[in-house]
């Protein structure tokens, strides 16, 4: 069974630029989570859905961020406009229910010049 | 309010020593879910172990064992002969029956020196 696949693996953009992260859980998964992490703040919950649809999207650092999943087998993390401190990696992981295990992806790392 | 803490930033053995990573919790439900991850120099997070409240049994995976301990509130992670393979952070988790997120440890880097 395929894992959790993320895109890219890195990107590297100028600030100012948009940038889309993509995720594709694994089948049957009903949650779906993105984090992000950086060795200030360490490993942060930014948002996750359960069958499509968003539910707490309280980490969620400021408006320039935001997430979708159009249907079960895909997400994005869009930031517009990005900024240096947007430099971190960013995981996107999916589990059976929320208390099972939750299976991560390799995550993107993202630089922000 | 749930927490986990992993006290131990960081830690360095000589290989073939055991180690212990300590994990202790908080919370006032008494259904939970404890977990540890793995995340090597790769970077990636890989699931080792879940655990619910009621089964305190421990745990033994090859070189790896756990010990769930709920009146201390503590979930510890020992690796009997460590290998330099072993280096990588290492976190616990919490998670709440009623909930879907998990709160993860600051993380404890374990070094392995050969």
């Amino acid at each position: 069974d395929a894992g959790v696949i993320q895109s890219p693996r890195h990107e590297v953009t100028e600030m100012g630029q948009e940038v889309t992260l993509r995720c594709k859980p694994i089948s049957g998964h009903d949650y779906l989570f993105w984090y992000r992490q950086t060795m200030m703040r360490g490993l942060e919950l930014l948002i996750y859905f359960n069958n499509n649809v968003p539910i707490d999207d309280s980490g969620m650092p400021e408006d320039r961020f935001s997430a979708k999943m159009p249907n079960a087998s895909f997400s994005t993390l869009k930031i517009q406009p990005s900024e240096p401190r947007d430099s971190a990696v960013y995981f996107c992981a999916s589990s059976l229910v929320g208390y099972q295990p939750q299976h991560f992806g390799d995550g993107t790392r993202l630089s922000i010049l | 309010a749930q927490k986990v803490t992993q006290a131990q930033t960081e830690i360095s053995v000589v290989e073939k020593e055991d180690v212990t990573l300590d994990c202790v919790y908080e919370t006032r439900d008494t259904t939970y879910y404890l977990f540890w991850y793995k995340q090597p120099p790769s970077g990636e997070l890989v699931f080792l172990i879940r655990r619910n409240s009621f089964d305190e049994q421990n745990e033994i995976s090859g070189r790896y064992s756990w010990n769930f301990q709920k009146s201390t509130s503590s979930f510890n992670f020992t690796i009997t002969a460590s290998q330099v393979v072993d280096s990588a952070v290492y976190f616990c988790a919490l998670t709440l029956n009623r909930d879907d997120k998990i709160i993860f440890g600051k993380g404890t880097r374990l070094h392995i020196l050969p």
